[in-house]
């Protein structure tokens, strides 16, 4: 079946160092791949996505990068500050006749002052 | 900002008690689906709800998981006899479209302790 693999599962930076977060997909229909950001006692957030027409896109300290021939997927995260600690989740859209979106097993970053 | 709210946010049973957790959805969306996430492992899909009926369901939503669009604004899931194993917290989404490539908007979620 349709799976999503994430590293790392815990990621420590000093405030201020980048961070990456890499997924793999292995449905290779997958088009759609947001990425989500969940905060204790809150549900997941999403921060970013990107489509598989799109090789990279990015939203001021965030950036994603897709390589379909490669089927995987990176977070990366600029400028790290203690706000941005949180758990990270990729996820993947399989095509257009199913609703459901496969997530990763999610990344806890924190960010040291 | 619209937002997903659900309630409760947290909701203790008994082991073959029925719950019911309930979701408003944004107010424009179309498209209704249920997760769970069980303690320290991925978020799940469920269900995917359109026009009243479900238009996908997972292996986890057997016959003890119903969902049901009430009125025009709520969103339920049912589970009629909870075990252990439906511990987790279950979270709410929804969207403008329908497939994989819309974007989904998450609810804070119901953390489900079956005793």
């Amino acid at each position: 079946g349709e799976n999503v693999e994430q590293h790392p599962s815990t990621l420590s930076v000093q405030e201020g160092d980048s961070a990456v977060i890499k997924c793999t997909y292995s449905d290779s229909a997958s088009n759609y791949f947001p990425w989500y950001k969940q905060e204790l006692g809150k549900g997941p957030q999403l921060i970013i996505d990107i489509r598989s027409n799109v090789g990279e896109k990015k939203d001021q300290r965030i950036a994603v990068t897709l390589n379909k021939t490669a089927k995987h997927f990176s977070l990366h995260i600029t400028e790290t500050q203690p706000e941005d600690s949180a758990v990270y989740f990729c996820a993947a859209g399989p095509s257009y006749n199913t609703d459901k979106l496969i997530f990763g097993t999610g990344t806890r970053l924190q960010v040291f002052p | 900002e619209p937002e997903v709210t659900q309630t409760p946010s947290h909701q203790v049973t008994q082991m073959g008690q029925e719950v019911i957790l309930r979701c408003v959805p944004i107010s424009n969306h179309l498209y209704f689906y249920w997760y769970r996430q069980i303690l320290g492992q991925k978020v799940e899909f469920l269900v995917s709800f359109y026009n009243n009926e479900i238009s996908e369901k997972s292996e986890i939503f057997d016959d003890q998981f119903s969902v049901e669009r009430p009125d025009g604004s709520n969103f339920t899931l049912k589970i009629r006899s909870t075990k252990l194993e439906d511990s987790a917290m279950y979270f709410c989404a929804s969207s403008e479209g329908r497939g994989g490539g819309e974007k989904l908007f998450f609810g804070s979620g119901t953390q489900l302790s079956v005793l």
